[in-house]
């Protein structure tokens, strides 16, 4: 158990819905990274956040957005999905920046499926 | 050309054996190299995480980097059933963005 939790682990919804994705960090990370797993594309980086504000962002669509909130929980937003978006969808965090990073800890993900 | 290259096999491999993989890329400004171990369905494990280049053991695991060649590989010594799963090379420069190789799915058989 790597200590990061995501839920729901399981979504399925229709085309044009928007749905949340929540994610709680292990305790003491305060950093929190959002990647999406497709068989075809495999793992892409999407946006990460540290410490409540954004720092990088990746190949995120607009239509999706994410934020992290005062207590390091972060939700990733997506609307208006397509077929397109049925993924996986993981959190993972890292330490805080002070002192050598050791690599970023991954959650279970949550598994979305656009009927 | 894509920043990060790894075979995808898969890779079958009989109980004991070692394994060994391997991942190529073009960035020179990737500082931080990691492998992941991803069981079916689950969250991708973290394994190794190096920062320099040579050589780091852990226990069965070692991960070896060279820079100069851009490089990586893994090697599991004594490999176990349990062992089998997709395992991904990751790596990252200053930021914080990981780059994955798209993993290679390996076998151990009893």
């Amino acid at each position: 158990d790597s200590g990061v939790t995501q839920t729901p682990k399981h979504l399925i919804t229709a085309t044009g819905q928007r749905v949340t994705l929540r994610c709680s960090p292990r305790s003491g990370d305060l950093s929190v990274y959002w990647y999406q797993q497709s068989l075809d594309q495999g793992l892409q980086f999407l946006i990460q956040y540290y410490n409540g504000e954004e720092r990088a962002k990746g190949n995120i669509l607009e239509r999706f957005s994410a934020q992290q909130f005062p207590d390091l929980h972060s939700e990733l937003n997506l609307s208006s999905l397509e077929l397109g978006d049925s993924a996986l969808y993981f959190c993972a965090s890292s330490e805080s920046t002070s002192g050598r990073p050791r690599g970023q800890f991954f959650g279970p993900g949550t598994r979305l499926t656009v009927l | 050309q894509k920043e990060v290259e790894q075979d995808p096999g898969p890779l079958s491999v009989p109980e004991g054996a070692i394994v060994s993989l391997n991942c190529t890329y073009s960035n020179s400004a990737f500082q931080y190299f990691m492998w992941y171990r991803q069981y079916s369905r689950k969250g991708p494990e973290l394994l190794m995480y190096t920062y320099s280049s040579g050589n780091k053991e852990d226990g069965r695991f070692t991960a070896q980097v060279d820079k100069s060649s851009k490089y990586i590989s893994l090697f599991i010594r004594d490999s176990q059933p349990s062992d089998s799963a997709t395992y991904l090379c990751a790596m990252r420069g200053s930021n914080y963005k990981l780059t994955f190789g798209k993993g290679t799915l390996l076998t151990v058989n009893p």
